[in-house]
């Protein structure tokens, strides 16, 4: 099966501008999960989804952040307007059982898109 | 709220030498424990799991990790390196969602 895909895979963006990642989850699997590493640090958790509906958005540093997951499919991460501070990297990762059940837990990640704030 | 501490940043280690990566975590229940792994340029992988049951669990590549509740403790091990495990390494919880460890990086030399 096709894995989780991720693009762009690296992009440079001027501080103010905006950009928008796209990932593309395993097909079927319902819950998708958005993560972010800034330089360093630890992988943070974001948000996840559950088909198209956000269940946890919790960890979405700010409103500049926007993701939404269309028809339950592929999902975007836009950042308008990019500040320096957002650098890192970005994961997608999903699975397709329920969060909480033993055999659900088991995350299937991306490549990750790193983005770069100049 | 769940945490995770590697308190190894970086590690170097001969080819064909052991290897243990530490991970402690705080949890308040029975935690379901992972190990992933980053190679340069390539995702996070998924190296091994706890769940429940023996506490010795068996992952790819020749990994192992060991679950101790009483050290709250999770420690990743591979008894001879080779240089393909040259990475990063994340130790993670999971409790709806994943909290990782800040990572720690593996350096082989020859």
């Amino acid at each position: 099966e096709a894995g989780v895909t991720q693009f762009p895979s690296h992009s440079v963006i001027e501080k103010g501008q905006t950009v928008t990642l796209r990932c593309d989850p395993i097909s079927g699997h319902d819950n998708l999960y958005w993560y972010r590493r800034v330089m360093g640090k630890e992988i943070k958790f974001l948000l996840h989804f559950v088909k198209e509906s956000k269940q946890d958005e919790s960890g979405m540093p700010n409103n500049r952040f926007l993701a939404e997951r269309t028809g339950g499919t592929y999902s975007t991460l836009k950042v308008q307007p990019a500040e320096l501070e957002d650098s890192g990297v970005y994961f997608c990762a999903s699975t397709s059982g329920t969060p909480g059940s033993a055999g659900a837990n088991v995350l299937t990640f991306g490549a990750g898109s790193r983005l770069t704030v100049l | 709220a769940q945490s995770v501490t590697q308190p190894d940043i970086h590690i170097t280690v001969s080819e064909g030498a052991s290897l243990e990566l530490r991970c402690n975590y705080s949890y308040g229940a029975t935690p379901y424990l992972f190990w992933y792994v980053q190679s340069p340029g390539q995702g996070l992988q998924l190296l091994l799991k706890y769940f429940s049951g023996d506490t010795l669990v068996q992952g790819i590549k020749g990994f192992e990790a060991e679950f101790k509740r009483s050290q709250s403790s999770f420690n990743l091990r591979k008894p001879s390196v080779h240089w393909s495990d040259a990475a990063e390494y994340f130790c993670a919880v999971d409790d709806y969602k994943l909290s990782f460890g800040a990572g720690t990086t593996v350096t082989v030399r020859a």
